[in-house]
């Protein structure tokens, strides 16, 4: 069936740290987004990534959509990285965005 | 607007009322998604809506709940009989046309039924 998988599901990272934040997905897809979700819930988009690389300041990501997988990197953590980051899919087959279960990134001073 | 806006932030409403949120996506946009979110897990999808029709409703949980968008902008969601069960951050987010454009979503409204 469907899966969007999300590993680690924790981390803890010093500050300064670099991180990779993985996301597998079982099927061909449309649209796939990295989500950053702030401690007031808003989700944030980071990348729309369904294929390719993109880097945006000291944050970048990878889709290889023919091995059904993308990477989020972040390098330097700051303390304001912390939160839940989600990865969300949208197959070819369908009209919504699979979200995966997240990572829970907390970075400390 | 500048971004989707969702109206409340908060509600609290008793078991059994009717409740109503409100979703305004960004301008322009015709695709439009409303999705729950339980504490500690992530989003799950409700229903899309591509226009004024929805496209999906696959996701909503039984016939309590309801959403419409009659103009082609502006959603409603409506839950009817409301259950503590209910209670969540109910997230609503556009794109420019669905499918293989960039969703953006709303700050949410958390619901608690007490």
């Amino acid at each position: 069936g469907i899966q969007v998988e999300q590993s680690p599901p924790d981390l803890i990272l010093q500050e300064g740290a670099n991180s990779t934040l993985r996301c597998n997905f079982s099927d061909s897809v449309n649209n796939l987004q990295w989500f950053h979700q702030n401690p007031w819930g808003q989700l944030i988009n980071l990348f729309y990534i369904p294929s390719g690389t993109k880097q945006n300041g000291r944050l970048s990501a990878t889709t290889v959509a023919t091995e059904r997988y993308s990477l989020l990197y972040i390098s330097s953590s700051q303390t304001t990285d912390s939160g839940v980051y989600f990865c969300a899919v949208e197959f070819d087959t369908g009209n919504q965005f699979y979200f995966g279960t997240g990572t829970s990134l907390t970075v400390i001073p | 607007g500048a971004g989707v806006s969702q109206t409340p932030s908060n509600k609290v409403t008793e078991k059994g009322k009717y409740v109503e949120l409100r979703c305004d996506p960004i301008s322009g946009h015709t695709a439009l998604y409303w999705y729950r979110q339980s504490l500690g897990q992530g989003p799950e999808f409700l229903i899309y809506f591509q226009g004024t029709g929805a496209a999906d409703d696959s996701g909503l949980p039984n016939d309590r709940f309801f959403a419409v968008r009659p103009e082609g902008s502006v959603s409603t969601l409506k839950i009817q009989r409301t259950e503590r069960g209910d209670s969540a951050v109910y997230l609503c987010a556009s794109s420019f046309s669905g499918g293989t454009t960039e969703a953006f979503f709303g700050q949410g409204t958390r619901l608690t039924v007490v």
